[in-house]
């Protein structure tokens, strides 16, 4: 198995530009988490799915981010319009349940 | 909802001597207590893991103990080498098939050569 995957790895863009990040999760998993990380406020949950519903995005700090995740296999978190303080790494990690995280790769955003 | 603290934020010890991270809970619910290794760089993994059902479990070098009671849980590695420098952090969470993982804020560990 490939593992979680993320696209793409790191993501330069400038203030007010839209920004798609993609995660494929582990075949099988019904799980999928979005997070972010940076070094003030550590590892954050953004929001999560059971069988591709949305069960908590309370850690979506604002309006301008959204996730999606149409089928098992695919979610996207979208940041639209993107500010320099939106600048971490994000990373998507599935489960096939309560218990062990596997985590992807993670995308370095910078928005300039 | 849960929270999850670390103490202290960093630790430096010498090449063979043993580490000792702890952490606490707030949710006495929280039944499950996952510890993951990242280094510079790379993504969080999975070490080793708990439930509430035991109060220690060992994986060669590292081993993780929990207090229900005092809601507390530690994890012990022995015999620290250079490549165990790297973020560590703990997590918990609570039954159900829709439980969510709280993470503490890491702690960083450097072994001395």
């Amino acid at each position: 198995d490939a593992g979680v995957i993320q696209s793409p790895r790191h993501e330069v863009t400038e203030m007010g530009q839209e920004v798609t990040l993609r995660c494929k999760p582990i075949s099988g998993h019904n799980s999928l988490f979005w997070y972010r990380q940076t070094m003030m406020r550590g590892l954050e949950l953004l929001i999560y799915f059971n069988n591709n519903v949305p069960i908590d995005d309370s850690g979506m700090p604002e309006d301008r981010f959204s996730a999606k995740m149409p089928n098992a296999s695919f979610s996207t978190l979208k940041i639209q319009p993107s500010e320099p303080r939106d600048s971490a790494v994000y990373f998507c990690a599935s489960s096939s349940g309560p218990g062990e995280q596997f985590f992807g790769p993670g995308t370095r955003l910078t928005v300039l | 909802g849960e929270n999850v603290e670390q103490h202290p934020s960093t630790l430096s010890v010498q090449e063979g001597d043993s580490a000792v991270i702890k952490c606490t809970y707030s949710d006495s619910a929280s039944n499950y207590f996952p510890w993951y290794k990242q280094e510079l760089g790379k993504r969080p993994q999975l070490i080793i893991d708990i439930r509430s059902n035991v109060g220690e479990k060992k994986d060669q070098r590292i081993a993780v103990t929990l207090n229900k009671t005092a809601k507390h849980f530690s994890l012990h590695i022995t015999e620290t080498q250079p490549e165990d420098s790297a973020v560590y952090f703990c997590a918990a969470s609570g039954p159900g098939a829709n439980s969510k993982l709280t993470f503490g804020k890491g702690i960083t560990l450097s072994v001395r050569p």
